[in-house]
């Protein structure tokens, strides 16, 4: 089964308001989680590295403001598109690294959420 | 400049033949960490296979098998036996440095239809 769950898989919102998207290490825990981002027929890119207990790390042309991410426990990292607009729905999908236990260093990707802005 | 170049834009290939996937990458850090994934439609990101720098040998995993060429700077998958739901997107993707805690940089990916 999926040793990182993110939550939700899909998402529709209006313009202007805020979602909220978690990243879940399910058995093992990670200090260090990853963001990306995928517009259709592209790659992924990545915004943003989120380290456990400290503040993340924003790649070149990523707001920081816009796209807030919280790493607060070993297990769980959000992603908060704050006033998301029509040009911010994508693809989102994490990436955790394992630390720790049978499975150090390996990394793992969620199921991805698709965000929808109308 | 681009880390991962992926110049296949589209590959087709007949159900049960092999295909190669090209992937060639751009480092200056000795470690390093080249990896395969498969996006399916639904858009989970598979991983296939795995290359380390110091790899002395090309990694397989089942049908699947990494040309590293590490002169070139090429890390090819080759599918062999390809089956109809091999049908996906596939990005190579690489990782810099010893620790693992660096983020994986992708290619602009191939997408590979098989056909029966």
């Amino acid at each position: 089964g999926a040793v990182v769950s993110q939550h939700p898989s899909r998402v529709i919102c209006k313009s202007g308001t805020s979602v909220k998207i978690e990243c879940r290490s399910l058995d093992f825990q990670a200090t260090t989680m990853f963001w990306y981002r995928q517009f259709p027929k592209q790659s992924l890119m990545l915004m943003a590295t989120s380290n456990e207990g400290s503040k993340a790390t924003y790649e070149q042309g990523v707001e920081k403001d816009k796209f807030l991410i919280n790493h607060a426990s070993l297990t769980l990292s959000t992603l908060t598109v704050t006033s998301a607009h029509p040009e911010d729905s994508s693809f989102y999908i994490c990436s955790a690294r394992a630390t720790g236990g049978g499975r150090t260093g390996e990394l793992f990707f969620g199921e991805g959420s698709r965000l929808t802005v109308l | 400049a681009q880390k991962i170049t992926q110049t296949q834009p589209g590959m087709f290939v007949q159900e049960k033949e092999a295909v190669t996937l090209d992937c060639t990458y751009d480092t200056s850090d000795p470690s390093y960490g080249l990896f395969w994934y498969k996006q399916p439609s639904s858009g989970e990101m598979i991983f296939l296979i795995y290359q380390g720098s110091y790899d002395q040998q090309n990694a397989t995993e089942g049908r699947y098998s990494l040309n590293f060429q590490k002169a070139r700077k090429s890390a090819n998958l080759v599918i062999s036996a390809s089956q109809l739901g091999d049908s996906a997107m596939y990005f190579c993707a690489m990782r810099e440095g010893r620790t693992g805690n660096t983020p994986l940089v992708f290619g602009k990916g191939t997408r590979l239809s098989v056909i029966a």
